[in-house]
């Protein structure tokens, strides 16, 4: 167990539909980061939070948004669902900026 | 100026063997470059990372070795084992990019 929670591990929805990924860091991370994984392109760098505040953003596209929560969870919240959109989603923390990332298990979403 | 370019994309070497994965970057503001270890249905692990202030890390059987003028990294793993066997992702940090950019991915099979 990396200390990095995240549910549902495992989400099957259909096209248009929308889903939240939840995320609970390790104790004491101030930093949630959410990426994406797919076959053909590896992790890709979605969005970053710092104690509750966007801290960064990558390739997200405006379907999608996050946010952290005072008790510094985080949700990503994915809508309008694709088939392109099925990936496994994971969620890290770090204490700071960038280093040490903890990953969590993940959450595979699958668009039917 | 934000890629990390990995290689190869995958690896099969015999048990006790010493694969090397090579890692390339553009961007001279990257200080931070960890190397994880992801098995199948995990997320990645922080397996060992290095600065550029020093051109060889050793951590068990694992090796970092560090060329900042070539802007370039590589991981070796003595002795492999077929436990070994997993997806390796070398990822950099540093300047304006705080978080994590990861290469793509080298599937390592070691046979026993």
């Amino acid at each position: 167990d990396s200390g990095v929670t995240q549910t549902p591990k495992h989400l099957i929805t259909a096209t248009g539909q929308r889903v939240t990924l939840r995320c609970s860091p390790r104790s004491g991370d101030l930093s949630v980061y959410w990426y994406q994984q797919s076959l053909d392109q590896g992790l890709q760098f979605l969005i970053q939070y710092y104690n509750g505040e966007e801290r960064a953003k990558g390739n997200i596209l405006e379907r999608f948004s996050a946010q952290q929560f005072p008790d510094l969870h985080s949700e990503l919240n994915l809508s309008s669902l694709e088939l392109g959109d099925s990936a496994l989603y994971f969620c890290a923390s770090s204490v700071g900026q960038a280093l040490g990332y903890t990953f969590g298990s993940g959450t595979r979403l699958t668009v039917v | 100026q934000q890629q990390v370019k990995q290689s190869p994309q995958s690896l099969i070497v015999q048990k006790g063997g010493i694969p090397i994965i090579n890692c390339a970057y553009e961007n001279t503001a990257f200080d931070y470059f960890p190397w994880y270890q992801q098995f199948p249905g995990k997320g990645p692990a922080l397996l060992i990372a290095i600065r550029p202030d020093v051109s060889e890390k050793k951590e068990g059987r694992f090796t970092i070795s560090f060329n900042k003028s070539a802007k370039q990294f590589s991981l070796h793993i003595m002795d492999s084992q077929p436990g070994d066997s997993a997806t390796y992702f070398c990822a950099a940090s540093g300047g304006s990019q705080g978080n994590l950019i990861f290469g793509k991915g080298t599937k390592l099979s070691v046979k026993p």
